[in-house]
């Protein structure tokens, strides 16, 4: 079953607009993670949050957590068409390190020149 | 690059047939997660291997097994093949320090079809 729930589903902007993506979730977690996909290939890490912090920056990346409402946003500033891809928030279990990763089902970006 | 590989990149099996994939981990790294993308669909939590044991499970049937083997590389196997296991299967690598979670870094995949 999937944990947590990205939200929009799909989202199409034009370059040099900022891109706001959400994710919501279940139960407590230790962190929660963004990551990429192009075209269904591998994943490639973004950033990881941990429960403690509330933001986070790299580079053109903002994201926000906010554990009172199991929610996090992802945040990609000036976007460039590089970007149009899938995003995932992914979370870690409460509690255990090594545990598996939950995943969302997904933002679709589109980002047109 | 993550410097995680995985093997082969596309297979074509029929229903019934047996198949291995295989994951190279990133080197340090003694972790290895397998994790099944279906279409238009997030990835899903196979197992977890951790210095050469099985360190948690999803919601898969026994058909689905793996190994770690001493150099930290992974193998997913799977039996009895149904059409439904088509899905692209990705494999992530992590350093378990067994403190707190670290970044788990992911291989391309092998996308797998079943007909």
């Amino acid at each position: 079953s999937q944990q947590g729930e990205e939200d929009p589903q799909a989202l199409s902007i034009q370059e040099g607009e900022n891109a706001t993506m959400n994710c919501s979730y279940k139960t407590s977690i230790n962190n929660l993670q963004w990551y990429r996909q192009n075209s269904g290939r591998g994943l490639v890490h973004l950033i990881l949050i941990r429960s403690n912090e509330r933001e986070k920056h790299s580079g053109r990346l903002r994201v926000t957590l906010d554990t009172s409402k199991k929610s996090s946003s992802l945040l990609i500033t000036a976007s460039r068409a590089a970007d149009t891809a899938s995003y995932f928030c992914a979370t870690g279990g409460g509690g255990q390190a090594g545990t598996a990763l939950i995943f969302g089902k997904g933002t679709t970006l589109s980002v047109s020149s | 690059e993550t410097g995680v590989t995985q093997s082969p990149t596309h297979l074509i099996k029929t229903r019934g047939q047996q198949v291995t994939l295989r994951c190279s981990s990133q080197s340090g790294h003694n972790t290895v997660s397998w994790y099944q993308q279906a279409l238009g669909q997030g990835p899903q939590f196979i197992f977890q291997y951790y210095r050469e044991e099985e360190n948690g499970r999803g919601n898969f049937p026994p058909r689905f097994s793996g190994l770690q083997f001493p150099n930290y590389s992974s193998e997913l196997n799977v039996n009895a093949l149904e059409l439904d296991d088509s899905a692209l299967y990705l494999c992530a690598s992590s350093l378990n320090l067994g403190i707190r979670e670290e970044t788990q870094y992911f291989g391309p995949g092998t996308r797998l079809l079943v007909l």
